[in-house]
């Protein structure tokens, strides 16, 4: 089975600066989907971004870019120019292919200090 | 375009109730899936349709959890006798088709007393 991995329980960062959300998974797939899901405090889950694992090239979102890591599992979330508005429960899920079923991580609740 | 629409947004209610939550997907899609969040047990799925049929409900705790598609644009969680423990959020994603992103409802908060 798979297993998804977010070692930051929180994480806090200032306003305007850049952070790094991690994010280790578990597969002995070698084609699947990778995503970053923010959900702020009301409580909708919002796709962030998608890394598809047989692209090479990191995926990137406006402010929002991953580095995919595939040999290693990993996959950070880099979040650059920090708004208040980035303040949320950010989860790192997988998607396998052959069915539809997303793993979710733990989460990492991220704080932006005004 | 409305996204995933959830009802409804908050319940209370007594142990031995049977609760009933509904959830309408984004027009089009193709696959509904229902989750649950708990500070325990974080996010996990519960059930997913494809075309209205369930795929997988490997993720349904126990037999007094039930899900029904009738058509592509309406699902119900329906929970009998509903217990203490059942308290969560209960999401409700849809998605375009099979590796499409899922596209999450707001949620219902549901409480048992």
């Amino acid at each position: 089975a798979q297993t998804v991995t977010q070692s930051q329980p929180e994480m806090s960062v200032q306003e305007a600066e850049t952070v790094t959300l991690s994010c280790t998974y578990d597969t002995s797939e070698s084609d699947y989907y990778l995503f970053w899901y923010k959900q702020p405090p009301s409580r909708q889950m919002i796709l962030v971004i998608r890394q598809e694992a047989y692209k090479q090239q990191n995926a990137t979102e406006n402010r929002f870019s991953v580095n995919f890591q595939k040999a290693a599992k990993s996959f950070s979330l880099k979040i650059s120019d920090s708004q208040l508005g980035d303040a949320a429960m950010y989860f790192c899920a997988y998607l396998n292919f052959g069915n539809e079923k997303l793993t979710f991580g733990t989460g990492t609740r991220l704080t932006i200090i005004p | 375009d409305a996204g995933v629409i959830q009802s409804p947004r908050h319940e209370v209610t007594e142990m031995g109730q049977e609760v009933t939550l509904r959830c309408k997907p984004i027009s089009g899609h193709n696959s509904l899936f229902w989750y649950r969040q708990t500070m325990m047990r974080g996010l996990e799925l519960l059930i997913y349709f494809n075309n209205n049929v369930p795929i997988d409900d490997s993720g349904m705790p126990e037999d007094r959890f039930s899900a029904k598609m009738p058509n592509a644009s309406f699902s119900t969680l329906k929970i009998q006798p509903s217990e203490p423990r059942d308290s969560a959020v209960y999401f409700c994603a849809s998605s375009l088709a099979t590796l499409s992103p899922q596209h999450f409802g707001d949620g219902t908060r549901l409480s048992i007393l």
